[in-house]
């Protein structure tokens, strides 16, 4: 399947420091979108990184796409206990316009 | 402004009843439409989507079944529940900012069959 997955499944860490999550895919993508999910609610939008971009940037946020290793990064820099939540990478598929999820990283942001 | 809106917020429902969930979408035309289902600590499973009225395109075989009676209403439905149905329901458009675009989700339905 084109799902894609996140690693690590869970990442704790102290405010302040930054916060690093992957997500690797299967197959050829037109995009690849990063969301986050607080506990029990819907997902929100966070950045979008098209396949011929390579870095993008947004607030304390830079993603990373690296289509030849069929991976992507979410930073989180100066992290906040508000940043506590589910990250997800989501893909899609050539063809279409729907998007597949990973299993999501669970962050942790130690006051 | 453009929003959706999804009801109910948690359900508890007995195996064997039925099933509906309804999706709505505000500020748009012809959106595609699309249903999620998130078991407990998991990623999301696409059920459905749907790019126009009458048009619905499934992903994986199941219990399920989905509708799209009215160009911004999307419905999910069981004739019949089984205890795997259980989960978190997202129904979610495409929403366009420019160059780029994304998911915009409902606030989700939690169900529990029993």
């Amino acid at each position: 399947s084109q799902q894609g997955e996140e690693d690590p499944q869970a990442l704790s860490i102290q405010e302040g420091e930054n916060a690093t999550m992957n997500c690797s895919y299967k197959t050829s993508i037109n995009n690849l979108q990063w969301y986050r999910q607080n506990s029990g609610r819907g997902l929100v939008h966070l950045i979008l990184i098209r396949s011929n971009e390579r870095e993008k940037h947004s607030g304390r946020l830079r993603v990373t796409l690296d289509t030849s290793k069929k991976s992507s990064s979410l930073l989180i820099t100066a992290s906040r206990a508000a940043d506590t939540a589910s990250y997800f990478c989501a893909t899609d598929a050539r063809a279409g316009n729907q998007f597949y999820f990973g299993t999501g990283t669970s962050l942790t942001v130690i006051p | 402004s453009q929003t959706i809106h999804q009801w109910p917020a948690t359900l508890v429902q007995p195996v064997g009843s039925p099933l509906s969930l309804e999706c709505t979408v505000e500020g748009t035309s012809n959106p595609n439409l699309y249903w999620y289902r998130q078991a407990a600590g998991r990623g999301l499973q696409l059920l459905f989507y749907s790019v126009g009225i009458g048009q619905i395109s499934s992903e994986v075989p199941q219990n399920l079944s989905a509708s799209r009676p009215q160009d911004r209403q999307f419905i999910l439905s069981s004739k019949k529940l089984l205890l795997s149905d259980s989960g978190f329901y997202l129904c979610a458009w495409i929403t366009f900012r420019g160059v780029n675009y994304g998911y915009t989700f409902g606030s989700g339905t939690r169900l529990t069959v029993v």
